[in-house]
């Protein structure tokens, strides 16, 4: 069954350090979409992504975050510079063309800002 | 004030026993959905329900929603060991590529 698959599963980083985590959603899936979790708090949504562009945008969004679609089948997110308060697991997302309500979820990655 | 809150925060149950979730939210929605979270791991899509939609099973799951009471209850028969994980309910305020708004969870503990 197809999954979506998210690298790295785990990332460390130093404060102010750039990173990069990276998406593959389920082929033909049109839209994407980010989540964030920290550690023992909900599932938030960051940011969601419709043919080559931001569709909608949570507030936790800021200028320090973006998202790319670089190539066909990888999604990525960004971070500039990366913050304490950054860690946390993030989750990426696709919807399935045949249905647009049922959202499939990736592994997730940890990140750890140190 | 918050979409999607669940009760109990932790639930402790014996192997065979029935396990009972709610979920709570705010405002209208599209549909509602329940996603388990083993430990540090990622979301596994349960079951949705739509708005207008009562009651809905899945296996051993059963889900009802109360649209005049904005709330869901997520039901598992016979738990096993392997039900051991946090449970969300999401909510979707639209139809279509809505975002979900997720709820705090509720951690299902079910020993042998």
């Amino acid at each position: 069954e197809p999954e979506v698959t998210q690298t790295p599963s785990h990332q460390v980083t130093q404060m102010g350090q750039e990173v990069i985590l990276r998406c593959v959603p389920i082929s033909n899936h049109l839209y994407f979409y980010w989540y964030r979790q920290i550690l023992g708090q909900k599932v938030e949504f960051l940011v969601s992504f419709y043919n080559n562009e931001i569709s909608e945008k949570s507030e936790i969004f800021d200028d320090q975050f973006s998202v790319e679609r670089p190539d066909g089948s990888n999604f990525t997110l960004k971070i500039r510079s990366t913050k304490l308060e950054d860690s946390a697991m993030y989750f990426c997302a696709s919807i399935w063309t045949g249905s647009t309500d049922t959202q499939y979820f990736g592994p997730g990655t940890r990140l750890t800002v140190l | 004030s918050q979409q999607g809150e669940e009760d109990p925060q932790a639930l402790s149950i014996q192997e065979g026993e029935n396990a009972t979730m709610n979920c709570s939210y705010k405002t209208s929605i599209n549909n509602l959905q329940w996603y388990r979270q083993n430990s540090g791991r990622g979301l596994v899509h349960l079951i949705l329900i739509r708005s207008n939609e009562r009651e809905k099973h899945s296996g051993r799951l059963r889900v009802t929603l109360d649209t005049s009471k904005k709330s869901s209850s997520l039901l598992i028969t016979a738990s096993r060991a392997a039900d051991t994980a946090s449970y969300f309910c999401a909510t979707a305020l639209f139809v279509g590529y809505s975002t979900l708004t997720f709820g705090k969870g509720t951690m299902l503990l079910v020993s042998p």
